[in-house]
């Protein structure tokens, strides 16, 4: 079985500009969650989606959207691109939101702004 | 707001040792802990998920206890391998809807 994918692999983008990433959940996965890491931290939260709804929102500016399709595949949007947004964004998926579910990571996109 | 420590931050061992890392946390009230590796620039494979009914999980050479009562987890890294070598990170969940909170890793090498 296929796990989480995650494309583009690598993105390379200037200041100001906007950007899109994908995320495909594991197959009968329902919930996706974005976090992002910057180099020699540990990842932080920026969305959860379940059934296509927000079920969670981390401290980001409003700069970062995300939406969850019908198929459970989800995209996270950052707008205005700043220096500091240089990162390795990463897509989990589970079964759904909650305590009981472990939490299964894609490979993650390297976002590098200049 | 939950907070999540690790330490060391870095260690390096000759292969065939075993070793112990360490991971803390504020609020006891968790309802699960996971252990995760990864590689450098690489995404987060999950190595165990304790539950907070549960004292202890284990896979092979690795063994993940938590202590609620002091906020503490531990990975048991039996015989360790070169192969051994990453970043190892523990992630808190406090419940409900709440996100997975994480320490910022302990990088282990493990010279042959």
């Amino acid at each position: 079985d296929a796990g989480v994918t995650q494309s583009p692999t690598h993105l390379i983008k200037t200041r100001g500009q906007q950007v899109t990433l994908r995320c495909s959940p594991i197959s009968g996965h329902k919930s996706v969650s974005w976090y992002q890491q910057v180099l020699g931290q540990g990842p932080q939260f920026i969305f959860q989606y379940y059934e296509k709804e927000e079920r969670g929102r981390g401290n980001f500016p409003d700069r970062f959207s995300a939406r969850q399709f019908p198929n459970y595949s989800s995209e996270l949007n950052v707008n205005a691109l700043l220096l500091g947004d240089s990162a390795l964004y990463l897509c989990a998926s589970s079964l759904s939101p909650g305590n009981l579910y472990e939490q299964y990571f894609g490979p993650g996109t390297r976002l590098t702004v200049t | 707001k939950q907070e999540v420590t690790q330490i060391p931050a870095a260690l390096s061992v000759p292969e065939g040792e075993n070793l112990v890392l360490n991971c803390s946390f504020t609020d006891s009230a968790i309802y699960n802990l996971q252990w995760f590796r990864q590689d450098p620039g690489k995404g987060l494979t999950s190595l165990l998920l304790i539950q907070s009914s549960q004292r202890e999980q284990t896979s092979g050479r690795l063994n993940a206890s938590l202590d609620k009562s002091s906020g503490r987890s531990t990975l048991y890294i039996a015989a360790s391998q070169p192969g051994d070598s990453a970043t190892y990170l523990c992630a808190s969940l406090l419940g409900g809807n709440t996100p997975l909170v994480f320490g910022k890793g302990t990088r282990l090498s493990v010279i042959a």
